[in-house]
């Protein structure tokens, strides 16, 4: 099975923060994907990348940068996090069809 | 862009059977896709339809009318591990899936 491995459940960050969500996973994927997920709004696509070292804005990148390095890694970094950052933050991979799911990152801001 | 609109909740009794309706605006569309999703637990995939028809996987069956833009998710046998929120997803060119907003589906006894 595949496995998509988000590097914390929870988080707490102060406002300006930088922070740092890992996301890992192990079938060799080449499409990672980042979303947002807010009651009522659904999954929103942040970030994506296709190959390592390639990177592609989404539906809300704005306050959000990506790093992939290695094929199997990518990052999702909230330069200066604000309280409108507080959300679930999902990570995905794939082949194709179907996306494969982190747990999840809950974080919030004060 | 794209849009899907699908129902905010639905409410269905056990035992019986759900329909989970999903409408899409897109260019260049691929296929619908369909996942489940706990709470607190990741989405997971249930199905993909690229041409029309039904598409069955034991309780649940997917649906797609390409020239409607119309898809639906139908669930039998309704039980209470079923209550999830639902998501429909359009896969179109080369961008990555648009999810709608979601249907919470609550069964009750």
């Amino acid at each position: 099975d595949v496995k998509v491995t988000q590097s914390s459940r929870y988080l707490v960050k102060r406002t300006g923060e930088k922070v740092f969500l890992e996301c890992v996973q192990d079938m060799d994927h080449e499409n990672m994907f980042w979303y947002r997920q807010d009651p009522g709004l659904g999954l929103r696509l942040i970030y994506f990348s296709y190959d390592v070292k390639m990177k592609e804005k989404g539906d809300i990148p704005e306050g959000y940068s990506v790093s992939r390095e290695k094929k199997e890694r990518f990052s999702l970094i909230l330069e200066s996090a604000s309280t409108n950052q507080t959300s679930m933050y999902l990570c995905a991979s794939s082949t194709g069809t179907p996306l494969h799911f982190g747990n999840g990152t809950r974080l919030t801001v004060t | 862009g794209q849009s899907l609109e699908q129902p905010s909740e639905v409410t269905a009794v056990e035992g019986a059977i759900v329909q989970i309706n999903c409408t899409y605006q897109t260019s260049g569309f691929y296929g619908l896709s369909w996942y489940q999703q706990h709470d607190g637990g990741a989405p997971t995939f249930l199905s993909y339809n690229a041409l029309d028809g039904l598409e069955e996987t034991g309780r649940f069956s997917s649906f797609l009318s390409r020239s409607d833009s119309y898809g639906y998710l139908l669930l039998q046998e309704l039980q209470m591990k079923d209550s999830a929120s639902y998501f429909c997803a359009v896969k179109a060119g080369n961008t990555p899936l648009v999810f709608g907003k979601g249907t919470r589906l609550s069964v009750i006894a």
